[in-house]
């Protein structure tokens, strides 16, 4: 799977749009790019994944560059309860066992404040 | 729908030990995986299974640990004996297809 880079960390002020940056340069045309967070000590949360085309459910919005070497989660209103490590994960698709796994890196400490 | 499921959530050993963690995932999830993050690291993955098989055990660390998923239902994390290198939260999760997971809260692993 191909490697990521983020931010260690970020702050972003209650009720403003936060942005979260990832670089995934060398991804193959297949992979998918997913995004996690982890609150505190609590496992891991699902957020979003998309492939090239921009994507927007009730959490966040996934914005994917055309080249697809980068791309932003957007959460459009950031609460304190959105103060997280977010993980951004770049993953092959299909049915084979190892495909299935995710990479962990580093993420993101996004640190909301009032 | 109910969650993934772990405990306990928390467990202090004493090195030597023998110490077993348990996750039910969420109900007709075939695809039930672990991991586990030690101090200071990060999430690593030890293992996926596909209803009762194993489908990759490449992130398991060494041979005392012993993974089980009976009947392909809940699975067990066994790890016999424990040493304080073994310290971290071990995460649970399950999925239907290669989607979107879903973690479980997590067993606090303290060896002493």
């Amino acid at each position: 799977d191909a490697k990521t880079t983020q931010p260690p960390s970020m702050d972003c002020a209650e009720g403003r749009a936060a942005n979260l940056p990832c670089n995934h340069s060398t991804i193959s045309g297949n992979e998918y790019v997913y995004w996690y967070r982890q609150i505190h000590s609590q496992g891991p949360q699902y957020i979003i994944h998309g492939l090239k085309n921009n994507e927007t459910n009730e959490m966040a919005s996934l914005i994917i560059t055309e080249d697809r070497k980068s791309s932003t989660l957007i959460l459009p209103h950031a609460t304190l309860r959105d103060t997280a490590v977010y993980y951004c994960i770049v993953r092959s698709p299909g049915t084979l066992g190892s495909n299935y796994k995710l990479t962990f890196g580093k993420g993101t400490l996004l640190t909301v404040n009032p | 729908e109910a969650g993934v499921t772990q405990f306990p959530s928390h467990s202090v050993i004493e090195k030597g030990q023998t110490v077993t963690l348990r996750c039910d995932p969420i109900s007709g999830h075939d695809n039930l995986y672990w991991y586990r993050r030690v101090m200071g690291k990060e999430i690593k993955f030890l293992l996926h299974f596909v209803k009762e098989s194993k489908q990759d055990e490449s992130g398991m660390p060494n041979n005392r640990f012993l993974a089980e998923r009976t009947g392909g239902t809940y699975s067990t994390l066994k790890v016999q004996p424990a040493e304080l290198e073994d310290s971290g939260v071990y995460f649970c999760a399950s999925s239907l297809t290669a989607g979107g997971y879903t973690f479980g809260s997590g067993t606090r692993l303290t060896v002493v």
